[in-house]
């Protein structure tokens, strides 16, 4: 069954770039069909999602966020990366990639990363 | 976007059946049959529940059912058991996912 599991820095300074990494086991990326999306969640709070690639490199990202936002896809290594640029403490979060169905729905998910915005 | 409206929390003694609302508009909840439901417990992942405001994915008891009326939808999970105490999270399609603030179950 298919797994994925995220990486990268759990600390990143303000106004720097956060970058983390998804790796999806079980399945491969570029069978087609689903999005690979990444979602977060603010320390006790609620579920945001970020935006979604498909295989072949389209994506579309949350309208609140889309202009610090870069989601990639390396279909080689059966990866694909989250960028968000000029982070402040509000980013500060859990970040989750999840595979999505149908453009609006998530199975499965990754265990999750806590990144904090600190310096 | 604005987030769906769920209540706080709720709670309910084991054996019992709870009901979570999530409340949008017609732009999202009640505009596509495209609503979705999560558990998540504390310091895990969300695991889908319900996809496609009533369906259930396979692994998860019949207990856990999903309805729509207008611009709600509901979840309920009918009785009851200690291990379905909870976050519980809706989404909708809305151009894009969004999700609701997020249900509290508690189980007395």
């Amino acid at each position: 069954q298919v797994q994925l599991q995220e990486s990268g820095p759990g600390l990143v300074k303000p106004s720097q770039t956060l970058s983390l990494t998804c790796t999806v086991s079980g399945g491969s990326i570029s069978s087609g069909g689903y999005y690979w999306s990444w979602i977060r969640q603010h320390p006790g709070k609620g579920l945001e999602w970020i935006g979604y690639i498909y295989y072949s490199g389209s994506t579309y990202y949350n309208p609140s966020l889309k202009s610090r936002v870069t989601i990639s896809v390396d279909t080689s290594k059966n990866q694909f990366s989250l960028k968000l640029s000029s982070v402040t403490a509000a980013d500060t979060a859990v970040y989750y990639c999840a595979r999505e169905w149908e453009l609006h729905w998530f199975d499965p998910w990754g265990q999750g990363t806590l990144v904090t915005v600190s310096s | 976007q604005s987030a769906l409206t769920q209540p706080r929390s709720v709670s309910g003694s084991p054996g019992q059946s709870v009901t979570i609302s999530c409340t949008g508009t017609s732009s999202d909840v009640g505009g596509y049959n495209y609503v979705s439901w999560y558990q998540q417990h504390p310091g895990k992942a969300p695991k889908l529940m319900i996809y496609d405001v009533s369906k259930r994915p396979s692994g998860v008891p019949d207990r856990f059912s999903g309805s729509k009326s207008g611009n709600t939808a509901s979840l309920t999970i009918s009785g009851l058991q200690a291990e379905d105490e909870a976050d519980y999270y809706c989404c909708s399609y809305a151009g894009s996912p969004v999700f609701g603030g997020g249900t509290k179950l508690t189980v007395l």
